[in-house]
């Protein structure tokens, strides 16, 4: 079964400072895997993802990510944090292999101090 | 395009009633899915349908169920409610898995359910 792991419950970073949210994946084959985000109060929105080709995969707002294979990682970062970017970010896999059970990792929570 | 929608937003409930809750998927998707959100247990699935058939199903007891109509809107429904089925209630819509795309999934804002 596929499935993801995010380092970090909470993240907190200062408003301009590098952001940088961990995923790990466990996987037989090459996956899919996608970012989303979560803003309070809403569902949730694809970030950016990934599926064949390059793999560093830009998304909105200005975050990107890169899948690494020899790391079995798909870390989310941004340049720049701004106050707006304060959300609870998930990795997902997006890969299906006979029945699929999404299974989302844990969120990590994204605070941005001013 | 319209987004998913669902409905209602917020619900409160008392224990042992039981709750319906809707989901109309972004047109042309034919999957749905549902999803509960908790504070301390994340984003956990229920189960998907397709075509009007469920497709996948989670862990979660026969409280739990559902059903998709031809138009591919969809309703949850929990029976005998508990106090830990207070949540957030996730809907997406994806197309049909496609090579290439993956299972990329399109989420409604959420029903809150509240329950005392």
């Amino acid at each position: 079964a596929q499935s993801v792991t995010q380092l970090g419950s909470h993240v907190s970073v200062s408003e301009g400072a590098l952001v940088l949210l961990r995923c790990n994946y466990s996987s037989s084959v090459p996956p899919y895997l996608f970012w989303y985000v979560q803003y309070p109060n809403q569902g949730l929105q694809l970030l950016l993802k990934y599926t064949t080709g390059a793999t560093l995969v830009k998304g909105i707002n200005g975050f990107e990510a890169e899948f690494k294979k020899s790391e079995t990682s798909f870390h989310l970062t941004k340049p720049s944090a701004h106050m707006s970017d304060a959300a609870e970010y998930f990795c997902a896999p997006g890969s299906r292999r006979g029945s699929y059970i999404p299974t989302f990792g844990r969120g990590t929570s994204l605070i941005v101090h001013p | 395009k319209a987004g998913v929608t669902q409905t209602p937003r917020y619900l409160i409930k008392t224990r042992g009633q039981q709750v319906t809750l809707s989901c109309s998927p972004i047109s042309g998707h034919r999957s749905v899915s549902w999803y509960q959100q908790t504070p301390g247990q994340g984003l956990q699935f229920l189960f998907e349908y397709f075509s009007e058939t469920q497709r996948n199903k989670g862990n979660f007891p026969g409280r739990f169920s559902g059903r998709q109509f031809s138009n591919s809107r969809s309703e949850m429904n929990v029976s005998t409610l508990e106090l830990g089925d207070s949540a957030l209630y996730l809907c997406a819509s994806s197309r049909q898995y496609q090579q290439g795309i993956g299972y990329e999934q399109y989420f409604g804002p959420g029903t809150r359910l509240t329950v005392t």
